[in-house]
This record gives C-alpha cells, sequence and structure tokens, in this order.
C-alpha cells in the first residue's frame, strides 16, 4: 500500500497570502489528523476528519480550516498567514474501524511553511 | 486532562551502548500508550504500541518499552544503539477510543549518538 502523501513537500509565502495543502491518506483509512509542529511548541494537533466530517478540532484561529472528500483525502486552509504560522504541517491517517480511532497513526512527510 | 511528560529533551548515548527514553503520563485510567520515531526531515512512524495486556511490548527496530501501571511511565528502550537510532521520539497518549478523543504528543526527546 502507498503511504500517506503529502503535498507541497515545500513552500514559501509572504505575510497576509493564503496556503492550502493535500494529505492524500493510505487506501481504505478514512481517519485524517493535521498537526503542527513547530521547534517550540512541538506537535500541536489541528483537527481530525471523518467521513468528510470534522470531528475534533484544537487550540487554533479560524484562519485554519480543513476538509475532507468523500475519497478520504483532505486539505488544510490557511488564510492571512502570519510569520508564527511557519511550521512543518504534517498528516496522518489512521484506519478508525467502525468509526472509532485507536491512536494508532500513519504520518505523511510534512510540508514545510516558510511564511516571509 | 490528558498530558505527557518526557523529562529529557536532549539525550547523548555512545553507539553499541544501551537506551532508556522516560516518558509519563497523566490519565484517569489507562490511556492507550505509543512510541512515534521522526528522523530530520521526515514524518513519524510508530515504533511500537500498547493497549492492554502483557506489560512489556516489542516494536519495531530492536525497541521495547514497559509499562508500569504504578508509575504511570511507558519508558522505551532498546540493548544497543545504532547510528541510524539518532532521531527524535515521541510519546503518545490516547484515551479509550470515544469519537471526539485525540492523541496527545509529549514535547519529544531528541537522541544524538556518540560514534
Amino acid at each position: 500500500k502507498a503511504g500517506v502523501t503529502q503535498t507541497p513537500r515545500y513552500l514559501i509565502k509572504t505575510r497576509g497570502q493564503q496556503v492550502t495543502l493535500s494529505c492524500s491518506p493510505i487506501s481504505g483509512h478514512r481517519s485524517v489528523s493535521w498537526y503542527q509542529q513547530t521547534p517550540g511548541q512541538g506537535l500541536q494537533f489541528l483537527f481530525e476528519y471523518f467521513s468528510e466530517t470534522q470531528r475534533n478540532k484544537g487550540n487554533f484561529p479560524g484562519r485554519f480550516s480543513g476538509r475532507q472528500f468523500s475519497n478520504s483525502r483532505s486539505e488544510m486552509n490557511v488564510s492571512t498567514l502570519e510569520l508564527g504560522d511557519s511550521a512543518l504541517y504534517l498528516c496522518a491517517s489512521s484506519e478508525a474501524l467502525r468509526g472509532q480511532s485507536t491512536g494508532e497513526l500513519f504520518f505523511g512527510e510534512g510540508s514545510r511553511l516558510t511564511v516571509l | 486532562a490528558q498530558s505527557v511528560t518526557q523529562p529529557d529533551i536532549h539525550i547523548t548515548v555512545s553507539e553499541g551502548a544501551s537506551l532508556e527514553l522516560r516518558c509519563n503520563y497523566s490519565y484517569g485510567a489507562t490511556p492507550y500508550l505509543f512510541w512515534y520515531v521522526q528522523s530530520p526531515g521526515q514524518g513519524l512512524q510508530l515504533l511500537l504500541k500498547y493497549f492492554s495486556g502483557d506489560t512489556l511490548v516489542q516494536g519495531i527496530k530492536g525497541f521495547e518499552a514497559e509499562f508500569k501501571r504504578s508509575q504511570s511511565s511507558f519508558n522505551l528502550r532498546k540493548p544497543s544503539v545504532h547510528w541510524s537510532d539518532a532521531a527524535e521520539y515521541f510519546c503518545a497518549v490516547f484515551g479509550p477510543p470515544r469519537r471526539d478523543d485525540k492523541i496527545i504528543f509529549g514535547k519529544g526527546t531528541r537522541l544524538h549518538i556518540l560514534p
């Protein structure tokens, strides 16, 4: 099976712009979650999607949003970028059999966003 | 609220030496417990997991971890480290499965290997 694929791997934006990141989960995995990783804050949970519905959300401002499509692929969007949004954004998928997560996650390699 | 503490930010060991990375958690019951590893520029990879049963669990790459309920700990061990083990290691907890649960990660321990 192919792993979790994230695109783009690297991107540079300027303050005020917006960005969209894409994540293709492992085939058959219905849950997709997103994390922001920075040296200062570590790994922080952004949100989780299951069957096209957001069922969990972290403590991030409304500038951070996401969605999931019927094929389980997911996108996250950050609007009005700030310097502090520079980070590695990680996507993870999980099987979530019968809708229940187990915490066993399969991560992509991440999208590294630099905001200038 | 759930929390995970990895008290060591950096650890340096010599190649061939044994390794133990510490992890303590706070949770009202026994959560699911995990260790993930992140190599530079990569995503995280699951090393091992504990759901229930035998408190000593084996993982990939020769790692093992022991769950100690009395100490709320889930320490990661390896008898002999290799240079390729240099990476960042994350302990994580996940409450009994509910639809709205989310996994909580520790801050990570960066492992350095001396030749």
